[in-house]
């Protein structure tokens, strides 16, 4: 069945360092693809999104690249600040849109 | 900016007894779902709910589960009596319609069971 594995966490890092979350999926067919992130005490709030193959999703400075031939949709951002601690979570909608498959969410801790 | 809102924010309750959790998606909106994530768990999907029934269900919705939409706004989720496993954080989102991939999350109620 449909699957999202993420990297675990915590990450933790120093503000302006490189991050990279990694993100791979398993679906039949061609599912959309999703980062959520989780402020604490907050719902999942959208990030990014890509809808088909070799599509980019940019928010915030974060970006993820659609990758069917990794099935991968990892997420980077060049330079990270305090304000994005939070939980990231990679998910995938099937091409019904029916329900989402959430990874296990990776905890970013970002130290000043 | 349109959101889900749930209530209540944390519920604590005895092994047994039954609960209601509700949320009121966003205004418009015609596919609801519900989501739990047992901590330090992936978030796992419950059950769809389109049209006025149930449209998928997950393995977990077993018959301790109901969904309900009372009304024009309120969609609530029902366990009749709880077990210690089902403590979780439960997150309640919508979607607009067919054609949209996205969904819009709730902020989440955490149930204990004690």
């Amino acid at each position: 069945g449909d699957s999202v594995t993420q990297m675990e966490g915590p990450v933790t890092l120093s503000e302006e360092a490189f991050l990279t979350i990694n993100c791979t999926y398993t679906a039949t067919g061609y599912p959309s693809l999703f980062w959520y992130v989780q402020y604490p005490g907050e719902g999942l709030q959208l990030l990014l999104k890509a809808t088909k193959a070799d599509d980019k999703g940019s928010n915030k400075g974060f970006e993820a690249t659609y990758r069917k031939e990794t099935t991968s949709f990892h997420l980077e951002k060049g330079s990270v600040q305090v304000s994005d601690s939070a939980v990231y979570f990679c998910a995938l909608t099937p091409y019904n849109f029916n329900k989402f498959y959430f990874g296990s969410g990776t905890k970013l801790n970002v130290k000043p | 900016e349109p959101e889900v809102t749930q209530t209540p924010s944390h519920q604590v309750t005895q092994m047994g007894q039954e609960v209601i959790l509700r949320c009121v998606p966003i205004s418009n909106h015609l596919y609801f779902y519900w989501y739990r994530q047992i901590l330090g768990q992936k978030v796992e999907f419950l059950v769809s709910f389109y049209n006025n029934e149930i449209s998928e269900k997950s393995e977990i919705f077993d018959d301790q589960f109901s969904v309900e939409r009372p009304d024009g706004s309120n969609f609530t989720l029902k366990i009749r009596s709880t077990k210690l496993e089902d403590s979780a954080m439960y997150f309640c989102a919508s979607r607009a319609d067919g054609l949209s991939d996205e969904q819009f999350f709730g902020p989440g109620t955490r149930l204990t069971v004690l």
